[in-house]
C-alpha cells in the first residue's frame, strides 16, 4: 500500500536555527498538507499546497514558515528562526481527488 | 469555515457499540464530513467520509441528517484497541481542519 514518509524522524534545533522538515507524498496525489500536533493538543492546520502553490494557510503559518515542492517528489516546510513554542509533531499528508489524506508518520521536531 | 463540536472523552467496554456525534451548524454545500482516528504518536487515520445520509464500510457507519448540521460515527463492537483520539473535519481538499476530538476509553 502506498505511504506518505517524512525525513527526519525526530530533529533537534537551537532556538533562532532553520529548520527544514521532509515529506514524500504519495506519488500520484495532488493536493498536500502541513499540520502540527502539540504534545497532548488537538492536529492543527498550517497549510495546503496544490498545483505548485499554497492553497489555503492559518493564522500559525506565517512569515516565518515556507513549503517547496522542489522536484516534483519531495514537499519541505521550513521554519526560519525557530521559537521554543515550534516544538511540536509535523504530519505531512497527501490526497488525491477525494477526501482521504493520507499521513506520514511525523517529524518530532524539539527546539532547545 | 465550518466549525466542528464534539465530546471531549468518552468511555465504553468491550463489545458495545459506540456512537460519537460532531456539530457542525455552520456547514457549506460542497463540504464533506470526514472521521480521523488516532493512536498516540502516529499520525490521524481515515476513518471514514460521507455527504448525507449513511456510510458503511468494514470499520464504521456515519450518520447525516438531511439538514447536514451534524454527524455521527458508529463503531460497533469496539475492542480495547478502538481506543484513541476520534476527530471529525468537515471541508474540502483545500482546507481540511482538526476540531479537538473525542478521545475514547474502551474498557475491558
Amino acid at each position: 500500500e502506498p505511504e506518505v514518509t517524512q525525513t527526519p524522524s525526530h530533529q533537534v534545533t537551537q532556538m533562532g536555527q532553520e529548520v527544514i522538515l521532509r515529506c514524500v507524498p504519495i506519488s500520484n496525489h495532488l493536493y498536500f498538507y502541513w499540520y502540527r500536533q502539540i504534545l497532548g493538543q488537538k492536529v492543527e492546520f498550517l497549510v495546503s499546497f496544490y498545483n505548485n502553490e499554497i492553497s489555503e494557510k492559518s493564522e500559525i503559518f506565517d512569515d516565518q514558515f515556507s513549503v517547496e515542492r522542489p522536484d516534483g517528489s519531495n514537499f519541505t516546510l521550513k521554519i526560519r528562526s525557530t521559537k521554543l513554542e515550534d516544538s511540536a509533531m509535523y504530519f505531512c499528508a497527501s490526497l488525491l481527488n477525494d477526501y482521504e489524506q493520507y499521513f506520514g508518520p511525523g517529524t518530532r521536531l524539539t527546539v532547545t | 469555515l465550518a466549525k466542528t463540536t464534539q465530546p471531549i472523552s468518552m468511555d465504553s467496554y468491550e463489545g458495545q457499540e459506540v456512537n460519537i456525534t460532531c456539530s457542525h451548524n455552520n456547514i457549506a454545500t460542497n463540504d464533506y464530513i470526514t472521521w480521523y482516528q488516532q493512536f498516540p504518536s502516529q499520525g490521524p487515520r481515515f476513518i471514514i467520509q460521507g455527504y448525507k445520509t449513511k456510510v458503511t464500510n468494514e470499520v464504521a457507519s456515519l450518520f447525516i441528517p438531511a439538514d447536514r448540521k451534524s454527524s455521527t460515527l458508529s463503531l460497533p463492537r469496539v475492542s480495547l484497541s478502538d481506543t484513541a483520539v476520534y476527530y471529525c473535519l468537515v471541508g474540502r481538499e483545500g482546507d481540511m481542519r482538526f476540531g479537538a476530538g473525542t478521545r475514547l476509553t474502551v474498557k475491558p
